[in-house]
């Protein structure tokens, strides 16, 4: 079964630091999002992605996030000075028409320290 | 706005026992989508179904059983004859549509602890 696939799994940075977290989705899926889950909170929503642009996101996606889809596979999220409020288990989504099943990666959990 | 209230916060059963998670949502949207999610203690978000709005016919899957109730805004989800491994964080989701911004909007979830 095609899976959304998501590098690496656990990531531990500085505050400050720039961070990259990398996903690879379902190859035929045309929409794309992140999520992001504090621990023991719910899942929120932080950006959508269709056409090699941005077409939706939340007030939590500031300007020290941004995405990028630089190679037409990967799918990635940046994060340019991590604060420690970042640490949150972070997960990427693909979707398609018609596809039955909005399909999660299995998260990055981020640590901040 | 959409919301969705997943009132229980942890819920513990028995083995064998029944079990209901009980899903509300609002949306002032016609077309919408109803998703439940299983997060077993391994962190992943694991699909368990999706439902639109046009289709209130009930659904079963094994153990699993969903009622979509369009006129109280629910989607209730039961698992019938509870197992261990059922014991995770359940997710009742909506989204508007399956277009380009159709980000699901999360419950708060509900701990389900199955004890043998």
């Amino acid at each position: 079964e095609p899976e959304v696939t998501q590098t690496p799994s656990h990531q531990v940075t500085q505050m400050g630091q720039e961070v990259i977290l990398r996903c690879v989705p379902i190859s035929n899926h045309l929409y794309f999002y992140w999520y992001r889950q504090i621990l023991g909170q719910k899942v929120e929503f932080l950006v959508s992605f269709y056409n090699n642009e941005i077409s939706e996101k939340s007030e939590i996606f500031d300007d020290q996030f941004s995405v990028e889809r630089p190679d037409g596979s990967n799918f990635t999220l940046k994060i340019r000075s991590t604060k420690l409020e970042d640490s949150a288990m972070y997960f990427c989504a693909s979707d398609s028409p018609g596809n039955y099943g909005y399909t999660f990666g299995s998260g990055t959990r981020l640590t901040v320290v | 706005a959409q919301k969705v209230t997943q009132a229980q916060t942890e819920i513990s059963v028995v083995e064998k026992e029944d079990v209901t998670l009980d899903c509300v949502y609002e949306t002032r949207d016609t077309t919408y989508y109803l998703f439940w999610y299983k997060q077993p203690p391994s962190g992943e978000l694991v699909f368990l179904i999706r439902r639109n709005s046009f289709d209130e016919q009930n659904e079963i899957s094994g153990r699993y059983s969903w009622n979509f109730q369009k006129s109280t805004s629910s989607f209730n989800f039961t698992i019938t004859a509870s197992q261990v491994v059922d014991s995770a964080v359940y997710f009742c989701a909506l989204s508007a549509s399956t277009g380009a911004n159709s980000k699901l909007t999360f419950g708060k979830g509900i701990t389900l602890s199955v004890r043998p």
